[in-house]
């Protein structure tokens, strides 16, 4: 069983702190790593695509990749109280051609408080 | 640049009743992926539609089933309502030619079964 764990939180950081969001998968062979953030009772909305190992950088967000520990991170910095929402790491585990279906932790709450 | 579009957006049914949920894919995209959200967890993959076909499909039973027309739209059809069934119905569209495995996602369709 394909798996994808996130701590369900929920994570409380101040206004302009660092917002630290973690994720584990258990499939070793899997390709695509993306974050969504869902506000609550709206859809998901893409953040992040990373593919390799290393950080990737965009605005102020930075998603960072290690495939060796299967592990996938977010950090927002100088966080808003509009970040505030659920975080969705998504994997892609890389079968049935270049679209797998994509498979969801359960979310990351976080709060940013003013 | 359109995005993904879904009907309804909200939906009562009664148990045991069918239902037909509605997706048009971003612009320029061929691929279609249904999900089942339920409350505070994360998306379900359902099943992905390529080329008016099938491609994969999850752990649902053959009550759900789908379609997919020649303009890339698709359809969801669930028969004989279940309570369980109630939760958010998420369609995301990509690009196979791309090569690119990107989803994005439309607004859903909120299902509620009594």
């Amino acid at each position: 069983q394909k798996e994808v764990e996130q701590n369900s939180g929920p994570l409380s950081v101040p206004e302009g702190a660092i917002a630290s969001l973690n994720c584990t998968y258990s499939d070793r062979g899997s390709q695509s790593f993306f974050w969504y953030r869902q506000y609550s009772g709206k859809s998901p909305e893409l953040i992040m695509s990373i593919y390799s190992n290393g950080d990737k950088e965009d605005g102020r967000f930075t998603a960072q990749l290690n495939k060796a520990s299967q592990y996938v991170s977010l950090l927002i910095r100088d966080s808003q109280p509009s970040d505030s929402a659920t975080y969705l790491c998504a994997v892609n585990p890389g079968y049935g051609g270049s679209q797998g279906n994509l498979i969801f932790g359960k979310g990351t709450k976080l709060s940013v408080k003013p | 640049d359109a995005g993904v579009t879904q009907s309804p957006t909200h939906l009562i049914k009664t148990r045991g009743q069918q239902v037909t949920l509605r997706c048009s894919p971003k612009s320029g995209h061929d691929t279609v992926s249904w999900y089942q959200q339920a409350l505070g967890q994360g998306p379900q993959f359902i099943f992905q539609y390529y080329e008016e076909e099938e491609r994969q499909r999850g752990n649902f039973p053959d009550r759900f089933s789908g379609h997919q027309f020649p303009n890339y739209s698709s359809e969801l059809n669930v028969n004989a309502l279940l309570l369980g069934d109630s939760a958010l119905y998420l369609c995301a569209s990509s690009l196979e030619r791309g090569g690119l495995d990107t989803q994005y996602f439309g607004p859903g369709t909120r299902l509620t079964v009594l």
